[in-house]
């Protein structure tokens, strides 16, 4: 079974709408991150929480804002969808905000049409 | 800054070959150096991981990597492939403060031919 969740699998919406993407992992970890792949660029880094408190943020735009709930969920909501936001996002998490090494779900495909 | 850099985007070999894939980083301070494997439509696994100690790492799956301070890589490498191991590999650094800030090369995509 996955212990890490993320929903939905497939996401597609039209440029200037909301979506909200969601994480949930059961491994106990008290990190957890964000990444997107896109087809443009390498996978790269977005958010990270550590005990829901969010540590480091390298994404520019404030259209991204990370929601944690609970210590196991961290949700990614996306504001005023653009075409450029289409990418895979996956979540990740870790024990701890350190050399830990990261187990990740198997990402949201969202397309901005 | 720090860069990784990944210079074959593509590797084919046949089953029963061995394979290297390149990483060659660029980062000041001390680092913590990974490989992770991606099957297609699926999230990244973990294989393997440095950060001191024996340069040479072993992984799961029989992957080993050898870290190289001189030459600012970390390559990985296979005695003998399998079929079910065509994937995209990553390799990613991270370093300083943010740890859990991995930074990822663009990807190997291995090709193996039964």
């Amino acid at each position: 079974d996955p212990k890490i969740i993320q929903k939905p699998k497939y996401l597609v919406a039209v440029t200037g709408s909301e979506k909200i993407l969601i994480c949930e992992q059961y491994l106990g970890h008290n990190a957890m991150y964000w990444y997107r792949q896109s087809a443009k660029k390498p996978l790269e880094f977005m958010f990270s929480y550590s005990y829901q408190k969010l540590m480091d943020n390298q994404t520019a735009s404030s259209r991204f804002q990370p929601q944690s709930s609970k210590k196991n969920h961290l949700d990614l909501q996306i504001t005023a969808l653009k075409p450029d936001d289409s990418a895979t996002y996956f979540c990740a998490s870790s024990q701890d905000s350190g050399r830990y090494t990261l187990y990740f779900g198997a990402g949201t495909r969202l397309s901005v049409l | 800054t720090q860069t990784v850099s990944q210079s074959d985007a593509h590797v084919t070999v046949f089953e029963g070959d061995s394979v290297e894939l390149r990483c060659n980083y660029s980062y000041g301070g001390s680092i913590y150096l990974s490989w992770y494997i991606q099957h297609h439509g699926r999230g990244l696994q973990f294989l393997l991981k440095y950060y001191s100690g024996n340069p040479v790492v072993q992984g799961v799956n029989g992957f080993e990597a050898e870290f190289s301070k001189s030459d600012s890589s970390f390559h990985l490498r296979k005695a003998s492939v399998h079929w079910s191991d065509s994937a995209v590999y990553f390799c990613a650094v991270s370093g300083g403060s943010a740890l859990g800030r991995l930074h990822f090369g663009a990807g190997t995509q291995l090709i193996v031919i039964p």
